[in-house]
């Protein structure tokens, strides 16, 4: 069930900001954006999460648009240890329990 | 470590063989999942237990698998008549009445 298209892959400098993309353009109104990232080897990581206001933590910042149909993951200084595959995530009540990954987008950050 | 903790970490067995794994979530987390990955693929959802309750179960989960949660702690997954196609890393995560999910390290099992 993709309700989230990602690009596959992405490069990023060592330094730099880290801008992941992602369209959701069938999110419906109950329905938040999570983000997970895979670091290689090791199980997903919760990243950050939201529903219509952007949202910042100590990993990084969510941009949602005004329409609710695409998002932005920030990395603000992206480093060595953040390459990784990183999971866009549509999750409502609606949807039970259930969270659909999809493959993601495979960070590399060059040093 | 109060993290999730998975065992065996990795498990080779021959087809036909059943395999059981165990998954101890982090402490007082009423919230456990298990997921399947394989190469290349996000994880895909298998089954959800909320305390000992096996709540939702996905298409993916065939009369082989079968998941426990006796007394609403660790956590078992048995694959019964192990088919090659069982090859994968079973995920397993948990959390407490949120939608955050914490990730275990995985069990990767490889069926010869």
């Amino acid at each position: 069930d993709a309700k989230t298209t990602q690009p596959t892959s992405m490069d990023c400098a060592e330094g730099r900001a880290a801008n992941l993309p992602c369209n959701h353009s069938t999110i419906s109104g109950n329905e938040y954006v999570y983000w997970y990232r895979q670091i290689h080897s090791q199980g997903p990581q919760y990243i950050i999460h939201g529903l219509k206001n952007n949202e910042t933590n100590e990993m990084a910042s969510l941009i949602i648009t005004e329409d609710r149909k695409s998002s932005t993951l920030i990395l603000p200084h992206a480093t060595l240890r953040d390459t990784a595959v990183y999971y866009c995530i549509v999750h409502g009540s609606i949807t039970g329990n259930q969270f659909y990954f999809g493959t993601g987008t495979s960070l590399t950050v060059i040093p | 470590d109060t993290g999730v903790s998975q065992n065996p970490r990795h498990k080779i067995t021959k087809r036909g063989q059943n395999v059981t794994f165990r998954c101890d979530p982090i402490s007082e987390h009423n919230r456990l999942y298990w997921y399947r990955q394989t190469l290349g693929q996000g994880p895909e959802f298998l089954t959800y237990f909320q305390n000992e309750a096996q709540l939702e179960k996905s298409r993916l989960l065939s009369d082989r698998f079968s998941a426990e949660r006796p007394k609403g702690s660790f956590s078992t997954l048995e694959i019964q008549r192990t088919e090659q196609g069982d090859s994968a890393m079973y995920l397993c995560a948990s959390s407490l009445d949120t939608v955050e999910q914490f990730f275990g390290p995985g069990t990767r099992l490889t069926v010869l």
